[in-house]
């Protein structure tokens, strides 16, 4: 069976740090990757989407970046962390097609102090 | 990016009431349409994906319609319980299958 592994559960680091979040998933190929956050009060939002290894989409300007070195996984980056990047992150992964949901991450609470 | 929206954002009921939501999406170019269930200190869950119009699904006391031409998807809960309470999340996917997702609606059953 598929299953999707997020890490770490919870950090804090400070303002300027660097961040490096993994997501990996296992018992498939080719999965379709993403990367979603949820700043206080507000919805999902989605970050970078990931269709094949080395490609890499970027839907809101903004302090982070993702790269994809093996086909199943995924992280999320930052050199310098700003307040504004505190969160709830969630990887999540799917198949091509229209009719298969999302399989989410059990989520990562980032705290920029 | 599309624009996908839920109402209401909250609701209170009371333990065995039904109750339903809204999600409201564009008609064109449309995908597909996924409802997730959101609990707290949890990851959201996939309830159901729906592609067709009229499409009806059901999940035991949970199902969902779907009418594509007029943009808009109900989910329905019949007699809540306690466990029900969560947030649900409508979303419609792009052409990589990238999910927008409405903002939610926070619905908590009181027993």
């Amino acid at each position: 069976s598929q299953t999707i592994h997020q890490w770490p559960a919870t950090l804090v680091q400070p303002v300027g740090s660097p961040l490096s979040l993994e997501c990996t998933v296992e018992g498939t190929s080719n999965p379709n990757l993403y990367w979603y956050r949820q700043a206080a009060g507000r919805g999902l939002q989605l970050l970078f989407y990931s269709v094949g290894i080395g490609q890499i989409s970027s839907e809101v300007p903004q302090n982070l970046s993702a790269s994809r070195p093996q086909d199943r996984q995924f992280i999320l980056s930052s050199k310098k962390l700003l307040l504004s990047d505190s969160g709830f992150y969630l990887c999540a992964w799917t198949l091509g097609g229209t009719d298969y949901g999302y399989t989410f991450g059990s989520g990562t609470r980032l705290t920029v102090v | 990016i599309l624009n996908v929206e839920q109402s209401p954002q909250s609701l209170h009921v009371q333990e065995g009431d039904s109750t339903n939501f809204t999600c409201s999406f564009p008609s064109s170019n449309f995908y597909a349409l996924h409802w997730y269930r959101w609990e707290t200190a949890k990851s959201p869950e996939a309830l159901f994906v729906m592609t067709l119009n009229g499409d009806e699904k059901k999940k035991g006391r949970i199902s969902a319609t779907l009418n594509t031409k007029e943009g808009y998807s109900y989910l329905y809960i019949k007699g809540s319980q306690p466990e029900d309470s969560a947030t649900y999340l409508c979303a419609c996917p792009g052409s990589a299958r990238q999910l927008t997702f409405g903002s939610g609606t926070q619905l908590t059953v009181l027993p």
